[in-house]
């Protein structure tokens, strides 16, 4: 089955920097990958996704990049805010393609 | 916005006890998920469900888990027997059709399962 590596596991940045998030998955025949947003006391929030036949895409300070060669794909955000701080996780289809794999999350923290 | 809706938000059993956890889906949605998240761990699939079947499970949804839509609204999971490594933040989602790419999944707020 699918398998979905994160890193890193946190992440502290100035606001007003740029935070980067990694993963890569496992299943070659895997074309679509989400990202979620999870705050505090609350359920994953979908954010962005990226399906495998763009290499990248953008929505306004967050955009995703996807490397299918190498089997990774990118978070991306700009000009960071505090609202930003939240765990970020990454996922990808599962084998049957009926549910998401989840990573294991990246806690981002945006100082001020 | 419609919303996925979970009750009780916090539960607290013996080990050993069945527990119910509930969830109403958004209306329209015909795709339903369990999953889990042990605390400061990444989120678990549990189970998919559509059209009173599970679609697919995981390994970690073993005999003791069980999943049901009772009624027009309501999505259930039971564990039947639980034990102190079911202690986890339990997320229900639905989505409109099964494949993700064109349906998202929408999650509720969670169910904090505590087993003492």
């Amino acid at each position: 089955g699918e398998n979905v590596e994160q890193h890193p596991s946190t992440l502290s940045v100035q606001e007003g920097d740029s935070a980067v998030i990694k993963c890569t998955y496992s299943d070659s025949a895997s074309n679509y990958f989400p990202w979620y947003k999870q705050e505090l006391g609350k359920g994953p929030q979908l954010i962005i996704d990226i399906r495998s036949n763009v290499g990248e895409k953008k929505d306004q300070r967050i955009a995703v990049t996807l490397n299918k060669t190498a089997k990774h794909f990118s978070l991306h955000i700009t000009e960071t805010q505090p609202e930003d701080s939240a765990v970020y996780f990454c996922a990808a289809p599962s084998q049957a393609g009926t549910a998401l794999i989840f990573g294991k999350g990246t806690t981002l923290s945006v100082s001020s | 916005e419609p919303e996925v809706t979970q009750t009780p938000s916090h539960q607290v059993t013996q080990m050993g006890q069945e527990v119910i956890l509930r969830c109403v889906p958004i209306s329209n949605h015909l795709y339903f998920y369990w999953y889990r998240q042990i605390l400061g761990q990444k989120v678990e699939f549990l189970v998919s469900f559509y059209n009173n079947e599970i679609s697919e499970k995981s390994e970690i949804f073993d005999d003791q888990f069980s999943v049901e839509r009772p009624d027009g609204s309501n999505f259930t999971l039971k564990i039947r027997s639980t034990k102190l490594e079911d202690s986890a933040m339990y997320f229900c989602a639905s989505s409109e059709g099964w494949d993700p790419r064109s349906s998202p999944l929408h999650f509720g707020n969670g169910t904090r399962l505590t087993v003492t």
